[in-house]
């Protein structure tokens, strides 16, 4: 059964700082990874995702990278913002149309 | 575009009555998902339908909940009896099934208490 895990469960970081979110997942036979952020409150909103034969994707100041032979994949934020605080989820797909598995969360402040 | 619309927002309804949760996804999306969110179990799939078809309902807790989808507009979530530990906010997302990688997207969900 694929597990996925975010480090660290809560960040709190300055105004500016780079800052880089963890996932690992226990199965590497993914067909792609996902990374949202969630507000209070609210849906989650896709942020990237990367297909399993891609090492990275960039949207803006965000970059997601997968390394899928160690499980495991990174999101970067650059010039952090307040923001940005949300809860930051990592998903990983098994199959095209299957549903997703996801970590519990980053739980993120931005300190102005 | 309109996104993917849950309703309603918020429930709060008594142990042993029936709840049912509403989902209109995304114009042309072809996939559905339900997902069941909590603080100790965090997001969690209950079951997905493509092409209006049930394909995957091994997430679903027990009997007491299904699911159907009688159009490609629209999906329900019923618990029937509810319990309180069925008390969590309930996501629906959907997202175009190609055959390539496309992003799931999410409603607002609903927040659902059983007193």
């Amino acid at each position: 059964k694929q597990e996925v895990t975010q480090i660290p469960a809560a960040l709190s970081v300055p105004e500016g700082e780079n800052l880089v979110l963890n996932c690992s997942f226990t199965d590497s036979a993914i067909y792609n990874l996902q990374w949202f952020r969630q507000d209070p409150g609210k849906g989650l909103t896709s942020l990237l995702l990367i297909q399993s034969s891609q090492r990275e994707q960039t949207s803006g100041r965000l970059n997601a990278s997968l390394d899928k032979s160690s499980g495991r994949s990174t999101l970067y934020i650059a010039a952090s913002q307040p923001g940005d605080s949300a809860t930051y989820l990592c998903a990983v797909g098994v199959g095209g149309a299957d549903g997703l598995t996801f970590g519990k969360g980053t739980h993120l402040i931005i300190q102005p | 575009d309109a996104g993917v619309i849950q309703s309603p927002r918020h429930e709060v309804t008594e142990m042993g009555q029936e709840v049912t949760l509403r989902c209109k996804p995304i114009s042309g999306h072809n996939s559905l998902f339900w997902y069941r969110q909590t603080m100790m179990r965090g997001l969690e799939l209950l079951i997905y339908f493509n092409n209006n078809v049930p394909i995957d309902d091994s997430g679903m807790p027990e009997d007491r909940f299904s699911a159907k989808m009688p159009n490609a507009s629209f999906s329900t979530l019923k618990i029937q009896p509810s319990e309180p530990r069925d008390s969590a906010v309930y996501f629906c997302a959907s997202r175009l099934r190609d055959g390539g990688n496309q992003p799931q997207h999410f409603g607002d969900g609903t927040r659902l208490s059983i007193l």
